[in-house]
């Protein structure tokens, strides 16, 4: 059974300060990893994919992946109100056309 | 350039009738996914197209689910003689062809209340 476990929060920042979100995924077989926002009500919004191990940046988004620990996180810089929203941490474990196994998601309040 | 769509948005329905949902995908994505989500938790994949063929279904469809994509473009998914449990949103996902890492864009979702 493939499973991603994050924590459900909620996860308090204030405006400005970095926000660290984190997800463990059981499937060491997995390839593809990736952070979804999903304001309430609407549907997820891909944000981040990350394939190495390492960092990725994209603006004030950084994804971390270390594959030993079987561990990704996400840290937004310069939170803003407006990051205010559930966080899903996806895996895909096939390396190709899989679907997308999701963790329950992170939400996250920024506090002006 | 538009996104996902799907239709309806929103569709109220009574316990044992049959609902049809409908999803275009972004012209050029050749694979498109069904998934299904419920308040608290993260989506739950269903089923997954590359052009027309039906490459893999989850234990979750179970046998009153029943999803096509006769032309390898928009897909439909029929849920037959609702329970109350099916009540979810109920998200379509398209990525594109020769993409490696399966990037998958959302659509806006379908709400499902059954009564």
């Amino acid at each position: 059974q493939k499973e991603v476990e994050q924590n459900s929060g909620p996860l308090s920042v204030p405006e400005g300060a970095i926000a660290s979100l984190n997800c463990t995924y059981s499937d060491r077989g997995s390839q593809s990893f990736f952070w979804y926002r999903q304001y309430s009500g609407k549907s997820p919004e891909l944000i981040m994919s990350i394939y190495s191990n390492g960092d990725k940046e994209d603006g004030r988004f950084t994804a971390q992946l270390n594959k030993a620990s079987q561990y990704v996180s996400l840290l937004i810089r310069d939170s803003q109100p407006s990051d205010s929203a559930t966080y899903l941490c996806a895996v895909n474990s096939g390396g190709g056309a899989d679907g997308l196994t999701f963790g329950k998601g992170t939400h996250l309040i920024i506090q002006p | 350039d538009t996104g996902v769509s799907q239709n309806p948005r929103h569709k109220i329905t009574k316990r044992g009738q049959n609902v049809t949902f409908r999803c275009d995908p972004i012209s050029e994505h050749n694979r498109l996914y069904w998934y299904r989500q419920t308040l608290g938790q993260g989506p739950e994949f269903l089923t997954y197209f590359q052009n027309e063929a039906q490459l893999e279904k989850s234990r979750l469809l179970s046998d009153r689910f029943s999803a096509e994509r006769p032309k390898g473009s928009f897909s439909t998914l029929e849920i037959q003689r609702t329970e109350q449990g099916d009540s979810a949103m109920y998200l379509c996902a398209s990525s594109p062809a020769g993409l490696a890492y399966n990037e998958q864009f959302f659509g806006p979702g379908t709400r499902l209340t059954v009564l």
